[in-house]
């Protein structure tokens, strides 16, 4: 069973910094590309970014580029999502999902809160 | 960026057909997918590439489009498909959500 389970939100002060981890487990996690999905309260769902199965294509949506690295440990079956410069505005649910332009399987997402 | 639009909200009867329509604000090919995302749930892969069933979704859900519309028809709708549908496209970078289409029964 495919099994993606995000770990890392709560509350953070805007301007810090933040990481979340997603621990893949039921497939063979270096066979994938991997993403970053995100849900603000009440709203749709935003794009954030994706990386190939060895870390050597990075695409991100442009307005987070220079705030949000995504990177992966393969031998962890671990897939990251490193933010910085955090605002009110990044207040959201952050779901990790498998897949390259889509994506199959989403994990049940974490919480990050922005707030003083 | 790649807009799509959705309509916001629809509400059927049980046994009744729906469509849900994506319209794009530019062509994105048949690279459009569709999700299903019920309260309090991460959303879940229904249909790719415009038209495909994902493995184990009831073929109650079908999918059509191409260029710039898209259409998701659930036929016919039952209780359990109360949910937000989503499209998605990845043909023009960044790949982009549609503001959501939220499915009420009557």
């Amino acid at each position: 069973e495919v099994k993606l389970v995000e770990s890392g939100g709560g509350l953070v002060q805007p301007g810090r910094s933040l990481k979340l981890s997603c621990a893949a487990s039921g497939f063979s996690f270096n066979d994938y590309w991997m993403g970053w999905v995100r849900q603000a309260p009440g709203k749709g769902l935003e794009w954030i970014g994706e990386i190939n199965q060895d870390s050597s294509t990075i695409n991100y949506t442009p307005s987070l580029k220079d705030k949000f690295t995504i990177s992966r440990d393969n031998a962890q079956n671990t897939l990251y999502l490193q933010m910085s410069k955090l605002g009110s505005e990044d207040t959201a649910i952050y779901y990790c999902a498998r897949g390259w332009e889509l994506f199959d399987y989403w994990g049940q997402g974490v919480m990050v809160t922005v707030s003083s | 960026d790649t807009v799509l639009t959705q309509s916001p909200a629809l509400a059927v009867s049980p046994g009744e057909r729906v469509t849900i329509s994506c319209r794009a604000s530019e062509s994105v090919s048949t690279l459009m997918h569709w999700y299903q995302q019920k309260p309090g749930q991460q959303p879940t892969l229904l249909i790719y590439l415009a038209s495909n069933l994902e493995s184990g979704v009831p073929a109650r859900f079908s999918g059509s489009g191409s260029g710039t519309d898209f259409t998701l028809t659930i036929d016919p709708v039952e209780a359990d498909d109360t949910a937000t549908y989503y499209c998605q496209q990845s043909w023009n970078d960044p790949w982009t959500f549609g503001g959501g289409t939220k499915l009420e029964l009557k």
